[in-house]
């Protein structure tokens, strides 16, 4: 199976700053045939059902905020979050749909400074 | 809009079986692959199964859940279902259904999700 990892398990911003969450896979999720990363960002605020913010590693989901971006290949992936405002207080969690089973980070607790 | 609605959790003895529904609105699931996806208390995501809506019906489970859980459809319904057996306390978790934009065998990423549905398996 692809372990995932994420760094840091939580950080904590002021508003308005940047924020970066790091995602490691074990083995590379790049499909060498199409040139394509498979993972994706989610954001799972507390009661609610998680939202899909990337895919394809840096692919923005239809309607998230330009301030959501990621970037990487292989095996070392990275979701920025910039101009932190208050409503984006959640956990973040990289996902590997490369091979199955599908695997998911641990989460990073995004907290508010 | 897409929606999704989970129902059927509840606290059920060890060994014990409940069936989760996932009922979809604003779209059709015979055009999608659907998936279950699990949090326990405190814990992180982890996928538990998903369900093709190619011809061959394939479906695919997490290791811990094979042969013991079985996800099926109702087109008609535009329901998912999934369906547990011989529960476990580790089963115990909140239960998500999530629309997937399929992109191999079995493997796809989460497009929607439901609010989830909570299943305790406890004596």
């Amino acid at each position: 199976d692809i372990v995932m990892t994420q760094s840091p398990d939580s950080l904590a911003v002021s508003l308005g700053e940047r924020a970066t969450i790091n995602c490691k896979s074990s083995q590379s999720v790049l499909w060498n045939s199409n040139n394509k990363n498979f993972l994706a960002w989610y954001q799972h605020k507390r009661g609610q059902a998680p939202k899909l913010l990337i895919y394809w590693a840096s692919t923005r989901e239809s309607g998230v905020p330009d301030r959501f971006s990621g970037i990487g290949s292989g095996t070392d992936f990275t979701l920025t979050i910039t101009n932190v405002q208050a409503e984006d207080v959640a956990v973040y969690y990289c996902h590997q749909y490369y091979q199955s089973p599908m695997t998911f980070g641990p989460g990073t607790r995004l907290e508010i400074k | 809009e897409v929606q999704l609605l989970e129902s059927g959790g509840d606290l059920v003895q060890p060994g014990g079986s409940l069936r989760l529904s996932c009922a979809g609105s604003g779209f059709t699931i015979n055009d999608y692959f659907m998936s279950w996806v699990r949090q326990a208390p405190g814990k992180g995501l982890e996928w538990v199964s998903i369900s093709s809506n190619l011809a061959d019906g394939s479906t695919f489970y997490e290791d811990s859940v094979k042969g013991r859980f079985t996800i099926s459809r109702d087109n008609a319904k535009n329901t998912v279902y999934l369906q547990m057996n011989s529960l476990r306390a580790e089963d115990t978790a909140k239960y998500f259904c999530a629309r997937t934009s399929a992109t191999g065998t079995g493997r796809g990423y989460f497009t929607h999700w439901g609010l989830g549905t909570l299943v305790t398996v406890s004596s």
